[in-house]
Formats: C-alpha cells, sequence, structure tokens
C-alpha cells in the first residue's frame, strides 16, 4: 500500500478566512512534504519534515503554517491567503534511507477569491 | 539553466504507437531517476525508478538512462488512450529532494 490520503479534495476560501489542509500516511514514512503545484507547472517543494521535525522551509511566506502532530500526520494551516496562492497542494511522503522515492497523495485544489 | 529540463509537448500519438518521453539534466551528481504520471487535477503518481545508468523495465514502460549525455527516457510500447497524462521526470539534488522536469503533456488518440 502506498496510499497517502488528503483531505479536503477541495477548498474554496476568502482572503480572510483560516482553514487547515490534512495529509495522512500510514507506510509508516518518517518523511513528510508539502508541495505547490500551479497549472502546467512541475510541482515546487514548500517544506519538509523529517521525524516530525521541520528540516526545511523553502522561504514560504508565514500565512502557510505547517504542523506534524505525529509520523502519520502533517497540516498545512492557511490564514490571509492571496489568490495567487491558488494552486493544488500536494503532499508526499518517503521511507528513511530513500528520500528520492517518494509518494504522492491527489492533492487539494485550493481557490482563494 | 534548470537542472532538469523536459520539452513540455504536447505529443499526440495515435492508439498503440511506441512513444518516447525525454529529459536532460545539467548536475553529474544526479544518482537517481524517477518518472511520474500525472492526470489531470490529481496527484503525481510514481512509475519508475532508475539508479544511475542502464535500462528498467515494467510491462509497457522501459525506463533508460544515459549517464554518459546526461539523458533520461521513458519508452511506452503499445500507447493506450489510458496513458494521456503529464510525464514528469525527476532526479534527485544533494539535498536528496526531487528537482523535477517541467512535465510532457502526452495524448493517446484512439
Amino acid at each position: 500500500d502506498t496510499e497517502v490520503t488528503q483531505t479536503p479534495k477541495h477548498l474554496v476560501m476568502g482572503m480572510t478566512n483560516k482553514k487547515s489542509l490534512k495529509c495522512e500516511q500510514h507506510m509508516g514514512h518518517r518523511a513528510m512534504y508539502w508541495y505547490k503545484q500551479k497549472a502546467k507547472k512541475p510541482p515546487e517543494l514548500m517544506f519538509v519534515y523529517s521525524y516530525e521535525k521541520l528540516s526545511i522551509n523553502e522561504s514560504v511566506p508565514s500565512r502557510f503554517s505547517p504542523e506534524c502532530p505525529n509520523s502519520s500526520l502533517l497540516n498545512l494551516h492557511l490564514h490571509a491567503l492571496q489568490p495567487e496562492d491558488s494552486a493544488l497542494y500536494l503532499c508526499a511522503s518517503s521511507q528513511e534511507g530513500s528520500e528520492n522515492i517518494q509518494y504522492f497523495g491527489a492533492g487539494t485544489r485550493l481557490s482563494v477569491l | 539553466q534548470k537542472e532538469v529540463e523536459q520539452d513540455p509537448g504536447p505529443l499526440s500519438v495515435p492508439e498503440g504507437a511506441i512513444v518516447s518521453l525525454n529529459c536532460t539534466y545539467s548536475n553529474s551528481a544526479f544518482q537517481y531517476f524517477m518518472w511520474y504520471r500525472q492526470y489531470s487535477r490529481k496527484g503525481p503518481e510514481l512509475l519508475m525508478y532508475t539508479y544511475s545508468s542502464g535500462n528498467k523495465e515494467d510491462g509497457r514502460f522501459t525506463a533508460q538512462v544515459d549517464k554518459s549525455s546526461k539523458y533520461i527516457s521513458l519508452f511506452i510500447r503499445d500507447s493506450q488512450p489510458s496513458d494521456s497524462a503529464t510525464y514528469l521526470c525527476a532526479s534527485v539534488n544533494a539535498g536528496n529532494m526531487l528537482t523535477f522536469g517541467g512535465g510532457t503533456r502526452l495524448m493517446v488518440k484512439p
């Protein structure tokens, strides 16, 4: 089973709203990732968690706040987003020692109005 | 210069054709090479990965890496309409992070 589950599938929010994206995997992977993907572009790395600790933040604005409550869960808290933040947000995970082999979820399609 | 370059397409072929998808890369330190398939409005699905140079076959798919020319290929035999998707090549940089090509959109027409 190589399943990474993301909820919700779609999200529409206003610029003053606060919302959260959720990601879950039960493969025992110890690294989890958030990516942002705009239309017709490849995924862009946002954050990396390794053993539940934030190890990489690719200069992402503070209106995006990641959280890793435990080794199976990854959240992305959203606040005061801009319309240009509308994109597909992807979660991925990888096994210890095989960080290059990442498995992606189906993504949350976010629209900011 | 991007570290991984890929022709965006679209590439349109008739059903049953052999498809060749290609990438070039610039970083000699790259060792692992991946191909992801992404259907519209879905997440990328890992198709195949190879280590260093050589070929790897899985059913109708063959991944090929030529490190001497820094060239990565994915061949699809007997292509089907269900193969219509965007194909992303990727490699791993020194920080163990994926570096994606821009993706090639493939359309297989019945």
